[in-house]
């Protein structure tokens, strides 16, 4: 069954440091989404891309958060720098288009500790 | 912020009990999603539903979407210590804009 690879699963980093989190998506899956989860809460999308624009990053942090998907396959976000309050699990996931039948699948997700 | 509630937050029943959880959006929806999230793992699509008044069943599980499609129901008969986990329901608020999640419900079953 295809996944949606993330990497890495754990990360712990200094406050004000960087951090960066890798996804790949499923192979044809044009939208790609950056969702963050709180421990308890729903997940919270970050940013969405079709291919390789943006179409909706409104709930992104722009003064810290970056996320790219340059050749529309795989994308990176990053963090720069990292705040407590950023401790989290980043979730990628992955679908045909954002109505799709078939629904998101999710990657394992990368839990992120700021200390 | 989220504009998919859900209710309620936390649902324990024995095995075997029934189990309902309760979405509603503040917009009309274009479809509703439900996701299953067990602990310490991701969410995992359950199921679409689209038209007005729509029925779903997946085995022991039914799925039903409001008329005003503005709300939506997962009703899980005879519940299974292996339906423990957080049930999430999601739409989208705006047409081609991604799934906003609602906080979803935590089902405990004790055997």
């Amino acid at each position: 069954e295809a996944e949606v690879a993330q990497s890495p699963r754990y990360k712990i980093t200094e406050k004000s440091q960087a951090v960066a989190f890798w996804c790949d998506p499923i192979s044809g899956h044009a939208t790609l989404y950056w969702y963050r989860q709180i421990l308890g809460q729903g997940p919270e999308l970050l940013v969405q891309f079709q291919d390789e624009s943006v179409v909706d990053d409104s709930q992104l942090p722009k003064d810290r958060f970056s996320a790219e998907r340059l050749k529309g396959v795989d994308s990176t976000l990053k963090i720069q720098p990292a705040e407590l309050g950023d401790s989290a699990m980043y979730l990628c996931a992955s679908s045909f288009g954002e109505d799709s039948v078939y629904g998101y699948t999710f990657g394992s997700g990368t839990r992120l500790t700021v200390v | 912020g989220q504009q998919v509630m859900q209710i309620p937050q936390y649902q324990h029943v024995q095995e075997g009990e029934d189990f309902t959880t309760y979405c509603n959006s503040s917009t009309t929806l274009s479809n509703i999603q439900w996701y299953k999230q067990r602990p310490g793992g991701h969410p995992v699509f359950l199921i679409q539903l689209v038209k007005s008044g729509e029925v779903k069943k997946q085995k022991r599980l039914t799925f039903q979407f409001g008329e005003a499609k503005k709300n939506s129901s997962l009703h899980i008969t005879a519940t299974q210590t292996t339906d423990v986990g957080t049930y999430f329901c999601a739409g989208p608020l705006k047409s081609g804009y991604a799934l906003n999640f609602g906080k979803g419900t935590s089902l405990l079953v004790t055997p």
